[in-house]
Parts: C-alpha cells; sequence; structure tokens
C-alpha cells in the first residue's frame, strides 16, 4: 500500500536534547513538507523540499533543520533552539509543489 | 490578519442537514486545497480546486477566483462527518502555503 508514514505518534523529551521525527514516503513524490500545528491555529509550514538534496525555509524554520539525502525520507530535527517544540507535527508529501498533499498521520512531540 | 479566513469556526448539526463552511483568502494563488482533520490528527485530502466546482460523494466545493472565496458544503450530514475542516491555499508569488484555522463540525445523530 502507498502512502505516508511519521514514526513515532507520541515523543516525550527533556528540555535542552535533540530529537528527530521521522517521514518517510513511498508514493514517488518529489515534494515534501514539514508543518506545524498548535491548538487554534492554522498549520505552519517549517520546511519543504522540492528534490532530493534540495530544501527551502518555511514560515517558522528557526531551531528546526532537515536533510533530503533520499527521495522517501525527510526527517526533521527538533533542535534545543526552538524555544517552545511542545506541538502536533505533520509530514507531507505531493508530487509536485502545486499538487495535492498527502498527509502523515502527524507526531505529537511533548517536551518535559 | 490571516491569509485565509474560515467561518464558522464551530459547527453543530443534526444528522441530515445541509452544511456549508466558507473560505476566503487575501493572496493570489494558484489552488485552493481543502482538508478534513480527524480527532486522531491524521489529516485527509478532500478537494484541490483551481477553478469551478468538484463533487466527490456528498462533498462539493466550489470556488470563486474574482471574489477569492470557496464554499465546502456537505450534503445529508452523517455523525461520521464530524471532524476539522481546513481550507488552505498554494500562494502564486514566492514559496508560501496558508492555512486556515480549520472549522471544527459536530454531526448529531
Amino acid at each position: 500500500d502507498g502512502g505516508i508514514t511519521q514514526s513515532p505518534k507520541y515523543l516525550f523529551r527533556k528540555e535542552g536534547q535533540n530529537v528527530t521525527l521521522s517521514c518517510e514516503q513511498n508514493l514517488n513524490h518529489d515534494a515534501m513538507y514539514w508543518y506545524r500545528q498548535d491548538p487554534g491555529q492554522g498549520l505552519r509550514l517549517i520546511y519543504y523540499s522540492q528534490i532530493v538534496n534540495d530544501f527551502q525555509k518555511g514560515d517558522i524554520a528557526e531551531g528546526y533543520s532537515v536533510s533530503r539525502e533520499k527521495k522517501e525520507s525527510f526527517p526533521l530535527t527538533v533542535t534545543s533552539a526552538q524555544k517552545n517544540p511542545t506541538a502536533f507535527y505533520l509530514c507531507a508529501s505531493s508530487i509536485g509543489k502545486y499538487n495535492e498533499q498527502f498527509f502523515g498521520p502527524g507526531t505529537r512531540l511533548t517536551v518535559l | 490578519k490571516n491569509e485565509v479566513e474560515q467561518s464558522p469556526q464551530n459547527l453543530t448539526a443534526q444528522e441530515g442537514e445541509f452544511i456549508t463552511i466558507n473560505c476566503s483568502y487575501s493572496v493570489g494563488i494558484s489552488a485552493l486545497h481543502w482538508l478534513q482533520q480527524h480527532p486522531g490528527g491524521g489529516i485527509v485530502s478532500l478537494f484541490m480546486l483551481s477553478s469551478g466546482k468538484k463533487k466527490h460523494g456528498r462533498l462539493i466545493a466550489t470556488i470563486n477566483i474574482q471574489e477569492k472565496h470557496s464554499s465546502l458544503h456537505i450534503t445529508a450530514s452523517h455523525p461520521r462527518d464530524s471532524a476539522v475542516y481546513i481550507c488552505a491555499v498554494n500562494s502564486n508569488t514566492g514559496n508560501q502555503f496558508y492555512f486556515g484555522t480549520g472549522t471544527s463540525l459536530t454531526v448529531i445523530p
């Protein structure tokens, strides 16, 4: 079955630790995205990648980093520089940048 | 001011009612998306529109590019339609994606 997966579903970390969220897709999509969702707010774009080995900052990239070494994978690292990392993180992919996006199930990160 | 505004924020309907959710945007766009988010958090893409109207089952989405407005209609609503519906746009300048804050729909049996 084709789809997009994120792991883990729930993640707890101590303040000051870096943490990496996984996102994998087998849809053969070129574009991948990371969003953050906070209560009462719309999704906000953290980073996106249109092609392997290339990625662009979104609206709230500070304190985050990404890599795109393989077409299938787009991991997001939440660094200790991110001041308020507790949130719901969603990964998505699309054939091209302006095409329909397919979303993963999300990872809920709680920093204690 | 948000680039994408949705109304209403919350909506409660009786099963069988016709439902309309509205989305207005202030930027030029290449496409508009309607998304559905269930309580567990997963998001499903319902429609992608750049003009006109699309229909899928009991769901209908329309867009008026001149008025910068889109509507999502649900006919014969059912409790399983209960979810948050999100409007999102791809800006046609730069690399911008904008999302509305969502409309929380509850359909009561």
